[in-house]
């Protein structure tokens, strides 16, 4: 069994659509977390959750907006996608509530969004 | 926020040993050092995580020196498998996005 899955994982739209990405883990833990992979190849922390609770929230674009509807599943809806989007979207989970990196984090496989 | 140097990429031969620096000179008495590894394709994998001194577990060992201004991760008698990307990462533990940002870690690749 995948302890984090994420679906879709390939998507390839126009500019201006919207789009959502789904995460769910099985691991029992805490916290999510959405990673962004540009072309360079940086991984870039984009939001954590905890127990369903809003406590990361980087420099990202209102476009991005993550919910959570338990604390198993956070899902990353993107609205009016850009170019610039495109990218490979982590979702991650980690035991620990407080977050951090310390807390080992469990990632998925990736989503790759390309953007038309 | 400590910032890691790591080098951009390595190559070596199944059955060494490779040793990965990472500098950061500006850590902080309250972070730690966590190193994770990623293949083409997949997220990344938490490898070891360590203070000071040297940590060690099935997979690895990492060697972090008094001032801790470097840390060293160890693979010992690497296969083709170990071929992935290494990122060191330094933050503060009990949250925050401190020490979240992977970089570009190095490129390993292991040949035969």
């Amino acid at each position: 069994d995948t302890a984090v899955s994420q679906t879709p994982k390939y998507l390839v739209t126009q500019m201006g659509n919207d789009k959502s990405i789904k995460c769910e883990q099985n691991l029992g833990h805490d916290t999510m977390y959405w990673y962004k992979q540009d072309s360079k190849k940086f991984l870039k922390i984009m939001f954590s959750y905890n127990n369903k609770e809003l406590i990361i929230n980087e420099t990202v674009p209102n476009r991005f907006s993550p919910k959570s509807p338990d604390k198993a599943h956070l899902n990353l809806h993107i609205n009016s996608l850009e170019l610039g989007d495109s990218a490979v979207y982590f979702c991650a989970s980690s035991q620990d509530g407080a977050g951090g990196i310390t807390d080992t984090q469990y990632f998925g496989p990736g989503t790759r969004l390309t953007v038309l | 926020l400590a910032k890691t140097t790591q080098p951009i990429s390595m190559d070596s031969y199944e059955g060494q040993e490779v040793n990965i620096t990472c500098s950061h000179n500006n850590i902080a008495t309250n972070d730690y050092i966590t190193w994770y590894q990623q293949f083409p394709s997949q997220g990344p994998r938490f490898i070891i995580q360590g203070y000071k001194t040297k940590v060690t577990n099935e997979v690895a060992s990492l060697f972090i020196p008094a001032d801790r201004k470097s840390s060293t991760l160890s693979l010992p008698r690497v296969s083709l498998s170990d071929t992935a990307v290494y990122y060191c990462l330094v933050g503060p533990s009990g949250g925050g996005a401190d020490g979240l940002t992977f970089g570009k870690g190095t490129h390993l690749i292991i040949q035969p």
